[in-house]
């Protein structure tokens, strides 16, 4: 089974302040995705990425995949409340076909 | 385009009783997943189809939970006896498949056994 870490588990910041959301295991993957969830609904994507040492940019969100494609992380620059929500990243395997999730970084950005 | 459908929303039940949910995916979407979220966790994969083939269920209670996707587009996913842990949202996800694995969620289904 492939595990996905991600850290931190809960996130409060302030408007304005930017953060990081880390994504690791020790399996190999050929791409990975993040999502943001919000209450009541279900995940929906942000970004795919792909190449190892890849780097997207969405608006204030820098997505980065890792070298060696077994970690990932999410960079957000002055947050806002929007930005609020459960941030999964989700690992596709080697043979392409399982999509694992890790735990979720629950974010609260305070007005 | 419209979204994943799933019904119920919500739904109630004593334990040892069986429950059904009900999945549409997007059209065209070869891929089909269901997943099991426990409040304040990740998605955990029960089931996937590639179109009415289970690709991966190796996650899933087989001595309590069935799965099935006739003719390769609606699916459901079945408890039976429920137990309290069985209490969780059940998500219904799609894709285009064939190596397409970006997933497209549906609302999901809040399960709650007492």
């Amino acid at each position: 089974t492939q595990l996905l870490e991600q850290s931190p588990q809960f996130l409060s910041i302030q408007e304005g302040e930017n953060l990081t959301v880390y994504c690791n295991s020790s399996s190999v993957f050929s791409s990975l995705q993040w999502y943001r969830q919000e209450p009541g609904e279900g995940p929906v994507l942000l970004v795919t990425v792909v190449t190892g040492g890849e780097v997207k940019k969405l608006k204030r969100l820098t997505f980065q995949f890792g070298d060696a494609r077994k970690d990932s992380s999410l960079h957000i620059t002055a947050a806002q409340p929007g930005d609020t929500g459960l941030y999964l990243c989700a690992g596709v395997g080697a043979s392409g076909s399982r999509l694992t999730f890790g735990e979720g970084t629950q974010l609260t950005v305070n007005p | 385009e419209a979204g994943v459908a799933q019904s119920p929303r919500y739904k109630i039940i004593e334990k040892r009783q069986s429950v059904a949910f009900w999945c549409n995916p997007i059209s065209g979407h070869a891929t089909l997943y269901w997943y099991q979220q426990i409040l304040g966790q990740g998605p955990k994969l029960l089931i996937q189809f590639q179109n009415n083939g289970v690709v991966d269920d190796s996650q899933l209670p087989k001595d309590r939970f069935s799965a099935e996707r006739l003719k390769g587009v609606d699916s459901t996913l079945k408890i039976q006896p429920a137990k309290l842990e069985d209490s969780a949202v059940y998500l219904c996800a799609s894709s285009l498949g064939w190596k397409r694995t970006e997933a497209f969620f549906g609302q999901g289904t809040r399960l709650t056994v007492v």
